[in-house]
C-alpha cells in the first residue's frame, strides 16, 4: 500500500535555527497538507498546498513558515527561525480528492527546538 | 472559528463489549466529519467518514452517526478486540476549506 514518507523522524535544533522537514507524498495525489500536535495537544492544521501554491493555512502558519514542491516528489515545509514553542510532532499528509478530505498521513517527524 | 469536543479522553472496556466516543462541533457550516486512529508510535489511519448529507454510515464492526440538529458525531465500535486499542481522533470540516479542526482524541483500551 502506498504510504506518504516523512524525514527525518526526529530532529532536534537549536532555538533561532532553520529546520526543513520533508516529505514524500502519495505520487498521484495532488493535495498536499501540513499539521502538527504538541505533546498532549489536538491535531493542528498548519497548511494546505495545490498546483504548487498555497490554499489555505492557519494563523499558526505565520512568516517563520513556508512550503515548497521543489520537485515532482518531495513536500517540504522549513521554519526559519525555530522557537521552543515550534516544537510538536510534525505530521504531512496528502490527498487524491481535495477539499482536505480523505488524508493519507505520514508517521510524523518529532522537532526539539533546545 | 470551529471548535471540535471530543468525550471521553480515556476509555476502557472489555473485549467483546462496545465503545461510543462522542464529539462536537460549533460551526453548522461543517459537512465532513472524519475519524482517525493512531496507534502508539504509527500514523493516524483514516477510518471511516461521513458527509452532512448521510446520517449514518456502517464499515464491518465501525459506524459512524450524525446529528446535523445537535452538532454531533459519533463513533461506534462493536465487538471490540485488543487491537482496537488505540487513540481516536474525530474531525470536522467547513464548507470548501481545506483544514480538517481535530478533536483532542480518546484513549480507547480494550482488555481481554
Amino acid at each position: 500500500e502506498p504510504e506518504v514518507t516523512q524525514t527525518p523522524s526526529h530532529q532536534v535544533t537549536q532555538m533561532g535555527q532553520e529546520v526543513i522537514l520533508r516529505c514524500v507524498p502519495i505520487s498521484n495525489h495532488l493535495y498536499f497538507y501540513w499539521y502538527r500536535q504538541i505533546l498532549g495537544q489536538k491535531v493542528e492544521f498548519l497548511v494546505s498546498f495545490y498546483n504548487n501554491e498555497i490554499s489555505e493555512k492557519s494563523e499558526i502558519f505565520d512568516d517563520q513558515f513556508s512550503v515548497e514542491r521543489p520537485d515532482g516528489s518531495n513536500f517540504t515545509l522549513k521554519i526559519r527561525s525555530t522557537k521552543l514553542e515550534d516544537s510538536a510532532m510534525y505530521f504531512c499528509a496528502s490527498s487524491l480528492t481535495g477539499l482536505g478530505e480523505k488524508l493519507f498521513f505520514g508517521s510524523g517527524t518529532q522537532l526539539s527546538v533546545l | 472559528g470551529e471548535n471540535v469536543e471530543q468525550h471521553p479522553s480515556t476509555l476502557s472496556v472489555q473485549e467483546g463489549d462496545s465503545a461510543v466516543i462522542k464529539c462536537t462541533y460549533s460551526d453548522s457550516a461543517s459537512n465532513y466529519f472524519p475519524w482517525y486512529k493512531q496507534e502508539l508510535g504509527k500514523r493516524p489511519q483514516l477510518i471511516i467518514d461521513i458527509r452532512s448529507n448521510v446520517g449514518e454510515k456502517k464499515d464491518q464492526r465501525i459506524a459512524v452517526t450524525l446529528n446535523k440538529t445537535a452538532k454531533h458525531f459519533s463513533l461506534h465500535i462493536t465487538e471490540t478486540q485488543p487491537e482496537d486499542s488505540a487513540v481516536y481522533f474525530c474531525a470536522a470540516k467547513i464548507g470548501t476549506g481545506t483544514a480538517l479542526i481535530f478533536g483532542k482524541g480518546t484513549t480507547l483500551s480494550v482488555s481481554s
